[in-house]
């Protein structure tokens, strides 16, 4: 259980396209679920989070506008990157959170295997 | 705000020899503490959390954490690792109200020496 995917695996663009990133839970329900960016060899940084039927809460530094998130269900948030350009190549991660009571508190984030933007 | 340290960027060990991880967070209240491992390219997978009671906390994969508040530690551990084992280390921390997002370290490399 607990799992969640993400699609596209990888992608390769040109600069000035935009790109959409799924993240899905697939066997539960996620009403927040976050999205993070990695560059080689460091560590996550969190990008925003998701939360379904609401705007995503943007990290300080991130740019709303080229970064569109939608949580459309409780299953399914996106990530768009609009108008790529070579410094968005990255590697970005999303991850979908378990919040509930079941024999004590749960409070967990599922990641996704992550998405391989490359810009061109 | 919190915070987590790695001291440890890259750490060799040979396969059976016992391993512990370093984790080190700042925190103001009770966090939520979780160990990640990453292979190349891939996604996180949990490793084992702790949120609250027994402070030695067992995880997948035969590896074991235990939390000392004293000393801001949340180290992992296990006894004998095996070739499998080679991959990166995160340590995150979580909690407190709103988004709950998690605050990672900067990670551990091990690698293991056959």
């Amino acid at each position: 259980g607990a799992v969640v995917s993400q699609h596209p695996s990888w992608v390769i663009c040109k600069s000035g396209t935009s790109v959409k990133i799924e993240c899905r839970s697939l066997d539960f329900q996620a009403t927040t679920m976050f999205w993070y960016r990695q560059f080689p060899k460091q560590s996550l940084m969190l990008m925003a989070t998701s939360n379904e039927g609401s705007k995503a809460t943007y990290e300080q530094g991130v740019e709303k506008d080229k970064f569109l998130i939608n949580h459309a269900s409780l299953t399914l948030s996106t990530l768009t990157v609009t108008s790529a350009h070579p410094e968005d190549s990255s590697f970005y991660i999303c991850s979908a959170r378990i919040l509930g009571l079941a024999g004590g508190l749960i409070d967990t984030q599922y990641f996704g295997p992550g998405t391989r933007l490359t810009v061109l | 705000a919190q915070s987590v340290t790695q001291p440890d960027i890259h750490i060799t060990v040979s396969e059976g020899a016992s391993l512990e991880l370093r984790c080190n967070y700042s925190y103001g209240a009770t966090p939520y503490l979780f160990w990640y491992v990453q292979s190349p390219g891939q996604g996180l997978q949990l490793l084992l959390k702790y949120f609250s009671g027994d402070t030695l906390v067992q995880g997948i994969k035969g590896f074991e954490a235990e939390f000392k508040r004293s000393q801001s530690s949340f180290n992992l551990r296990k006894p004998s690792v095996h070739w499998s084992d080679a991959a990166e280390y995160f340590c995150a921390v979580g909690g407190g109200t709103g988004r709950r997002a998690l605050t990672f370290g900067s990670g551990t490399r091990l690698q293991v020496q056959p």
